[in-house]
C-alpha cells in the first residue's frame, strides 16, 4: 500500500498570498497518477488536478500541480477567499487508491 | 448533468449488515468505473472500494476487505456496497464517486454503527 503524507497539516495565509502544499508518497506513484481535491465543510470533494499536473475542467489557472515519482505539490498562486478549505491528495496508480490526511488552508 | 444519489444509510448495531445504493444519471454508466469513499465525522477521506466499468475488477481497502462487497447493476445504473460485520470504526459518511480519477461525487449517506 502506498502511504501519502501531506505537509503542512495546517497553513495560515492571507488572501492574495501564495500557498504551496506538499504530498509525499511512500513508494513511487505509478504513471504519476496523483490527484488533488478541495473540500469545504458539509460538501463533497471537488477534483482540482489529475495526473499530477493537469487541471480539471473549470478549475481556475491559479491552481497548479507538479512533481513526479514520490514528491508532488499543489500551488495556489494567489489565494481567493473561496480557496480556504481542506486539500487532499490521492494516488490512483495502484490499489488501494489511498488518500493523504489533508492540509487545511485557513485565513490568517 | 451528472448526478449520483446515495441511499441506505442509517443507524445499525455493531455486527449487523447494511446495503448502500447509489443511483447514477447524466452519463453513460456502463463506460465508467465507480468508487465508494468514506469520511468519518471530523476526519479525512478514506477510499473504500472500486469496481471497473464491466464489473470484472474489484478492489478494496484493507480495512474493509472480506466484510464489504461492491457491485453494480447496469440495467438500473445503480452501484451498491454491501457491508457486513459492521463496527464503530465504520461510522462515516459514504460517498459514491465516478470515474478514475474521481471527478464526480454524490452528497453522501451517513452510516452510524452504534448499539
Amino acid at each position: 500500500e502506498i502511504v501519502l503524507t501531506q505537509s503542512p497539516g495546517t497553513l495560515s495565509l492571507s488572501p492574495g498570498e501564495r500557498a504551496t502544499l506538499s504530498c509525499r508518497a511512500s513508494h513511487s506513484v505509478s504513471r504519476n497518477f496523483l490527484s488533488w481535491y478541495q473540500q469545504k465543510p458539509g460538501q463533497a470533494p471537488r477534483l482540482l488536478i489529475y495526473a499530477a499536473s493537469s487541471r480539471a475542467t473549470g478549475i481556475p489557472d491559479r491552481f497548479s500541480g507538479g512533481g513526479s515519482g514520490t514528491d508532488f505539490t499543489l500551488t495556489i498562486s494567489r489565494l481567493e477567499p473561496e480557496d480556504f478549505a481542506v486539500y487532499y491528495c490521492q494516488q490512483y496508480g495502484s490499489s488501494p487508491f489511498t488518500f493523504g490526511p489533508g492540509t487545511r488552508v485557513h485565513i490568517k | 448533468q451528472v448526478l449520483l444519489e446515495e441511499s441506505g444509510g442509517g443507524v445499525v448495531q455493531p455486527g449487523r449488515s447494511l446495503r448502500l445504493s447509489c443511483a447514477a444519471s447524466g452519463f453513460t454508466f456502463t463506460d465508467h468505473g465507480m468508487h465508494w469513499v468514506r469520511q468519518a465525522p471530523g476526519k479525512g477521506l478514506e477510499w473504500v472500494s472500486f469496481i471497473s466499468y464491466d464489473g470484472n475488477t474489484k478492489y478494496y481497502a484493507d480495512s474493509v476487505k472480506g466484510r464489504f462487497t461492491i457491485s453494480r447493476d447496469d440495467s438500473t445504473n445503480t452501484l451498491y456496497l454491501q457491508m457486513s460485520s459492521l463496527t464503530a470504526a465504520d461510522t462515516a459518511v459514504y460517498f459514491c464517486a465516478s470515474r478514475t480519477p474521481i471527478d464526480y461525487w454524490g452528497r453522501g449517506t451517513l452510516v452510524t454503527v452504534s448499539s
